[in-house]
């Protein structure tokens, strides 16, 4: 079936870097793009970026330019988002999501800033 | 702050049809399609709607989406005790070049 599996639970101190992973199965990992969506504890979700996994093309949110950057590796089919300069407020479950209406959503990953 | 706007609360009870409305502008809902999510406390959004008014496979036809002009609604008819839950819509905006959020609404069934 298909499914994103995503990394574990991360802890990070302010100023660090933090890189997630998001895993495709079941499905052509280069014909979908992903979208990566975070929610801040009882907050709403907040769109972060697109990336095509197949050219590597990227689209960043304004709030997040200069500090975030995604990557893939088409190989082991799996997408990386990866935040650098993290701070207190970047605390959150970041999600990665298949295609621009994102029908099909890991798990979630915690980030703790 | 968002973009879109939502309602923060519904409410109805079982069996009820409930409407949530979504409120944007020409850069957004105006010409993109709209895409609603629903989330259930501690996991992660499951898809509803797509492009505005379309249903994937497993969800009930009891949901519809729909928009006019600037503003989306989702309606929930026969509302069941698990549609306890938030939703989100959600956008393209131009201006932006990105995707946008509602703040989402809590739905609760009484």
């Amino acid at each position: 079936q298909v499914q994103l599996v995503q990394s574990g639970a991360e802890v990070k101190k302010p100023g660090a870097s933090v890189k997630v992973s998001c895993k495709a199965s079941g499905y052509t990992f280069t014909s979908y793009d992903i979208n990566w969506v975070r929610q801040a504890t009882g907050q709403g979700l907040e769109w972060m970026g697109w990336m095509n996994p197949d050219s590597g093309n990227t689209g960043y949110a304004q709030k997040f330019q200069g500090r975030l950057t995604m990557s893939r590796n088409t190989s082991i089919t799996t997408a990386y988002l990866e935040l650098s300069s993290l701070r207190f407020e970047d605390t959150a479950v970041y999600y990665c999501a298949r295609q621009s209406y994102m029908d099909v959503w890991g798990k979630g990953a915690t980030v703790t800033v | 702050q968002s973009v879109l706007t939502q309602p923060p609360s519904a409410s109805g009870t079982p069996g009820q049809r409930v409407t949530i409305s979504c409120s944007g502008s020409s850069s957004n809902i105006g010409s993109n399609a709209v895409t609603w999510y629903q989330q259930l406390p501690g996991t992660a959004p499951k898809l509803l709607i797509y492009i505005t008014n379309q249903r994937p496979s497993g969800v009930p036809d009891r949901f519809s989406g729909s928009k006019s002009g600037t503003s989306a609604s989702l309606a929930i008819s026969g509302l069941q005790s698990e549609d306890d839950a938030d939703y989100y819509c959600a956008a393209w905006d131009d201006s932006l070049s990105g995707r946008v959020f509602g703040g989402g609404t809590k739905l609760t069934v009484l």
